[in-house]
């Protein structure tokens, strides 16, 4: 089946930029979404097809598939984007939904 | 505003059938293009997809998990039931319900029900 790899944690300073990578077979084709889950909290999207902010999520926020593997970038990082972060596609060969293993972003 | 919100109850038994429902609100399955999902997460685990099912009432099954679990929905009620039978206690999770929008994402979310499998 279809396999999302994430680094476990990502660690950055308050103000700098975080990069979260997720990898896959073949991403590049596949539409990738991606979650940010607080301690205690429901997961909400941050990023959509790729690239696309839902409304509400700051210009911050930003995605790319591109390249193998698939980039969620955090700027400017702040105390308050300390949570995990997963990552997910749509498999059509095993159909099913896929949701990478999640990183945790720790603000120094 | 769009809401969903899971019910259930919080202990089951071991070999028991759980049965969740998901009410929501502030769109209508009925929608072209929209569906409700399950995802669960085990405590200090990822989240895992469990069940969708979409605006025609078709649906897709986690393949490894497709023999124990049931999809379906109320239209009138607004309400999408999972059942998943001869539980364990490694289905021990929070289980969330969320509206499939885009491609196959889910852009709102349930605040989750805690399951618990324990004799």
């Amino acid at each position: 089946s279809y396999v999302l790899t994430q680094p476990p944690s990502v660690s950055v300073a308050p103000g700098q930029t975080a990069t979260i990578t997720c990898g896959g077979d073949n991403i590049r084709s596949k539409s990738v979404y991606w979650y940010q889950q607080k301690p205690g909290q429901a997961p909400v999207m941050v990023i959509y097809y790729d690239s696309d902010r839902p409304s509400g999520i700051p210009e911050r926020f930003s995605g790319s598939n591109s390249g193998n593997p698939a980039t969620l970038t955090v700027a400017r990082v702040e105390p308050g984007d300390e949570a995990d972060y997963y990552c997910q596609v749509w498999d059509s060969g095993s159909g099913q939904v896929v949701f990478g293993g999640g990183s945790k972003l720790i603000v120094l | 505003q769009i809401t969903l919100k899971e019910s259930g109850p919080t202990l089951v038994k071991p070999t028991q059938t759980l049965t969740l429902t998901c009410t929501f609100s502030g769109f209508s399955l009925s929608t072209n293009g929209l569906g409700v999902a399950w995802i669960r997460q085990a405590p200090g685990k990822a989240l895992e997809w469990l069940a969708v099912i979409y605006w025609d009432d078709d649906n897709r099954y986690r393949p490894s998990l497709k023999n124990r679990l049931r999809i379906s929905r109320d239209i009138a009620k607004t309400q999408v039931v999972l059942t998943m039978t001869n539980m364990d206690p490694v289905d021990t999770a929070t289980y969330y319900c969320a509206r499939r929008f885009v491609g196959d994402a889910f852009d709102i979310w349930g605040q989750g029900a805690m399951v618990t499998v324990s004799s």
